[in-house]
């Protein structure tokens, strides 16, 4: 079956702009996740759906970061007024369910943020 | 809070040769989920294998096995007759049984490079 996908795949902007990223997980899952992977800070964890559930957005760096999930699939994270040091690759996973350790995260391709 | 520790920041295997990869990981939960990851330079994050924390047998997934050893925290990713295509980053990763269970911790991985 289809994995998860992120769109774009490359996003170059100017400081200042707002940029948003999508993702669209597998079929059926019900937990969606975000994260941020950067040369300096490793893999890093930004925000977390599931279900209905109200998600965790304790990851997010900022107030300038936000992030929603309609229909409780296809999840958008915004960046207002970007700033150099959000330039990162930002990947997208989802799992089954999100709750019991056995369960895995299965990630998209990421999108590769640059901000000149 | 989970802490993943991968102290080889690159290694070498020859084509065909068995490599392993170290991981050693800290956490106060009573259960808790390992994983790990492949991430070629293409960017995706792919899943190789997990293992659990009561699992009484080493996980295994065609070459990929795992060596856990709870008493002393390590769950070393071992390779089997290396192939070109295994050249790639690798990311030990833990999830706990906690309050923020679902979230993913990873170390800072290891590059892999296989030479033929």
């Amino acid at each position: 079956g289809a994995g998860v996908s992120q769109s774009p795949s490359n996003k170059v902007t100017e400081k200042g702009k707002d940029v948003e990223l999508r993702c669209d997980p597998i079929s059926g899952h019900t937990a969606l996740y975000w994260y941020r992977q950067s040369l300096g800070q490793g893999l890093e964890f930004l925000i977390y759906f599931q279900g209905n559930s109200a998600p965790d957005k304790s990851g997010l760096p900022s107030d300038r970061f936000s992030a929603e999930r309609t229909g409780g699939s296809v999840s958008t994270l915004t960046i207002q007024r970007t700033q150099q040091e959000d330039s990162a690759v930002y990947l997208c996973a989802s799992s089954l369910r999100g709750l019991a350790v056995t369960d895995t995260q299965y990630f998209g391709p990421g999108t590769r943020l640059t901000v000149l | 809070a989970q802490k993943i520790t991968q102290t080889q920041p690159g290694m070498f295997v020859q084509e065909k040769e068995a490599v392993t990869l170290d991981c050693t990981y800290d956490t106060s939960d009573p259960s808790y989920g390992l994983f790990w990851y492949k991430q070629p330079s293409s960017g995706e994050m792919i899943f190789l294998i997990y293992q659990g924390s009561y699992d009484q047998q080493n996980a295994t997934e065609g070459r990929y096995s795992l060596n856990f050893q709870k008493a002393r925290k390590s769950a070393n990713l071992v390779i089997s007759a290396s192939q070109l295509g295994d050249s790639a980053m690798y990311f030990c990763a833990m999830r706990g049984s906690g309050g923020s269970n679902y979230k993913l911790t990873f170390g800072k991985g290891t590059l892999l490079t296989v030479n033929p």
